[in-house]
């Protein structure tokens, strides 16, 4: 049985950076049959995907155009985890995040993190 | 990106009665690539359906998915209590993988 389980603070800074852990139990972050993705929903309910790490091969990441400039998300093999950063966050950031496995079976968003409210505000 | 549009927006039944929820998208989904998601306060969104029809693990029969291009449905036959909640569709054929913006099912 696959868990996820995030860490990371809670409240964050404007223009710092956010930073998000998500620890993974019963599968491996270098699987070959599924993507780690970081998910986030707004206040108002709205879910928004933000970008994916996963090997094949090799590893690499796809992200998505809002956050582009801002993001990484990376695996820690030793600890089998992966982690999101969000660089230069301003108040239009706050939301709660999800840690989300995808697999390759079927491709659906089976596993989530518990979620994490990230609140920016000085 | 592909927009996907919800409606409606807010459906309110009662228990025993059929639900209808709707997904338009922008532009064709790729291999029926959708799916549907429920969501109850202070929970993660829990998958229902994968390839706009198959449903995921767990998840009882009365629980329908129907449709392919741009036009699917999420068919409730009988709501139980428990079915109340905001349901999301997605897309997963082209990144950026993209939901719509919810239909909030409540009681009547």
């Amino acid at each position: 049985h696959v868990q996820l389980q995030q860490s990371g603070p809670g409240l964050v800074k404007p223009s710092q950076t956010l930073s998000l852990t998500c620890a993974i139990s019963g599968d491996s972050v270098s699987s070959n049959s599924a993507t780690w993705n970081w998910i986030r929903q707004s206040p108002s309910g709205g879910l928004e995907w933000l970008g994916r790490t996963y090997y094949r091969s090799k590893w690499d990441n796809d992200y998505a155009l809002s956050v582009r400039s801002r993001i990484t998300i990376s695996p820690d093999t030793s600890k089998n985890q992966f982690s999101l950063q969000l660089n230069s966050v301003t108040p239009d950031d706050t939301a709660v995040y999800y840690c989300v496995r995808r697999n390759d079976y079927n491709y659906v968003f089976d596993y989530w993190g518990q979620g994490t409210l990230v609140t920016v505000s000085s | 990106e592909i927009v996907l549009t919800q409606s409606p927006g807010t459906l309110s039944l009662s228990p025993g009665e059929r639900a209808t929820l709707s997904c338009r998208a922008s532009q064709s989904v790729s291999s029926s690539y959708l799916a549907w998601y429920q969501q109850k306060p202070g929970q993660a969104p829990r998958p229902l359906i994968y390839g706009a029809s198959s449903r995921a693990t767990g998840i009882p029969d009365r629980f329908s998915g129907s449709g392919s291009g741009t036009d699917f449905t999420l068919t409730i036959s009988r709501l139980e209590p428990e079915d109340f909640a905001v349901y999301y569709c997605q897309q997963y054929g082209y990144l950026p993988y993209t939901f719509g913006q919810g239909t909030k099912l409540e009681i009547k």
